[in-house]
């Protein structure tokens, strides 16, 4: 099993619609988690932090769920511009700094 | 305002050359990273270095080496290119600690011929 996992998608989409991405991860030490959003052909970029409680950046929903060891995203009224790949990141514990990243959900918006 | 900077942006190499790729970011962090993405693999860990003076391997670090050369750079050297090791190459880098997340570089696309 690999240490983090993602639906590689593409999730296609109607603008305004509502989308749900989750993240697996394998260890139960794993200790902060992020989502980034990477376009074709450019560097990801740091989205949003996932905290225990939930957090919320205007559209965009980040929650944990450790007692079943996933993450999810939630995209409220997806916009054209909300193509892209989302990346899940997670800290494996144990101290390091390090981040373990799943290779990505692809989302496509359509018209 | 910069942030993560990576040199080239695009190299094409033959097999058994080196090179060395290079970053440098201007935010004062502490910790720095080398990541390359291949299709369907997403991005994997070469090494990394979470403080000056300090470097460790990551997943992937064979045939790789790293320079921490002040706080603000750190390379990534390629000593004998291998086909295996075409990819787009990440630096990034970020504040240190586990709350922290990475600002990337651009990116490095490298093709080994």
């Amino acid at each position: 099993r690999k240490e983090v996992e993602q639906d590689p998608g593409p999730f296609n989409v109607p603008e305004g619609a509502t989308v749900a991405f989750n993240c697996t991860y394998s260890n139960s030490a794993s200790q902060s988690f992020f989502w980034y959003r990477q376009d074709c052909r450019k560097e990801p970029k740091l989205l949003m932090s996932v905290y225990s409680s939930g957090n919320e950046d205007g559209r965009f929903t980040a929650q944990l769920n450790r007692a079943s060891q996933y993450i999810s995203l939630l995209i409220r009224d997806s916009k054209l511009s909300d193509s892209a790949t989302y990346l899940c990141a997670v800290n494996p514990g144990s101290g390091t700094y390090k981040y373990i990243f799943g290779t990505g959900t692809r989302l496509k918006v359509l018209a | 305002n910069a942030g993560v900077t990576q040199t080239p942006k695009f190299q094409v190499l033959k097999t058994g050359q080196s090179m060395t790729l290079q970053c440098a970011q201007d935010m004062n962090h502490n910790s720095m990273y080398w990541y390359r993405q291949d299709p369907g693999m997403g991005l994997r860990l070469i090494y990394y270095s979470a403080s000056e003076g300090t470097t460790d391997k990551g997943e992937v670090p064979n045939g790789y080496n790293v320079s921490r050369l002040n706080k603000r750079e750190f390379s990534l050297r390629l000593e004998s290119a291998a086909p295996s090791q075409t990819s787009v190459y990440f630096c990034a880098s970020s504040e240190g600690g586990v709350d922290y997340g990475y600002t990337f570089g651009s990116g490095t696309r490298l093709t080994v011929v």
